[in-house]
């Protein structure tokens, strides 16, 4: 059973970069034809898709955060990771990561809810 | 961006009775790259339906999509009390970005 957990700070300045860590268990982030995906969520609203890094390490992000976003993989952490620079309140949300293939996502963290206010 | 709308946006019910819930995209979206997913209060989406119409793994024979094109739905007969949720459409085509609809609450009555 493959699982997913979110990591980082809760809380972000204005203007600083928001980390955040998946690890994965249950299976290997750099086999099979899986995408591995951040989404976030603002209180009462719908989801919001980030982007996702294949595999083989390619990208897409949404156009929206694309000057702002790094998603990298580090495999022999199984772990992939989330960056988004110079954050705004408008960046709080719940953050998850999930697992994708094509084009849904069959497994997901539990969240993680980062909040940007100093 | 393809823009999907959902509606209702709250669908009021009761035990025991059918949900029909629809989602409408703002450009064709190939069937195979339409989901569904169910959401509880502090829990992460749970994928309910791919492709449009296959059933994920685990989920009750209660739950069924179709559609095509650009007006889908999700079927819930015989509601159970744990079905009373938020559920959300999502597309992703040949190109970024993924989007999710705004969702539709499903009440009970």
């Amino acid at each position: 059973q493959v699982q997913l957990q979110e990591s980082g700070p809760g809380l972000v300045k204005p203007s600083q970069t928001l980390s955040l860590t998946c690890t994965v268990s249950g299976g290997s982030i750099s086999s099979g034809n899986y995408y591995w995906n951040w989404i976030r969520q603002p209180a009462g609203k719908g989801p919001e898709w980030i982007g996702r890094i294949y595999t083989d390490g390619s990208t897409n992000y949404h156009p929206s955060l694309k000057s702002r976003v790094t998603i990298a993989l580090h495999t022999s952490k199984n772990q992939f990771s989330l960056n988004l620079r110079s954050v705004t309140a408008a960046d709080t949300s719940v953050y998850y990561c999930a697992r994708g293939i094509g084009s849904y996502n069959d497994y997901w963290g539990q969240g993680t809810l980062v909040t940007v206010s100093s | 961006e393809i823009v999907l709308t959902q509606s209702p946006d709250t669908l009021s019910l009761s035990p025991g009775e059918g949900a029909t819930l629809s989602c409408r995209a703002s450009q064709t979206v190939s069937n195979i790259h339409l989901a569904w997913y169910q959401q509880k209060p502090g829990q992460a989406p749970r994928l309910l339906i791919y492709g449009a119409s296959r059933r994920a793994t685990g989920i009750p024979d209660r739950f069924s999509g179709s559609g095509s094109g650009t007006d889908f739905t999700l079927t819930i007969s015989r509601l159970e009390p744990e079905d009373f949720a938020v559920y959300y459409c999502q597309q992703y085509g040949s190109s970024p970005p993924s989007t999710f609809g705004q969702g539709t609450r499903l009440d009970i009555k």
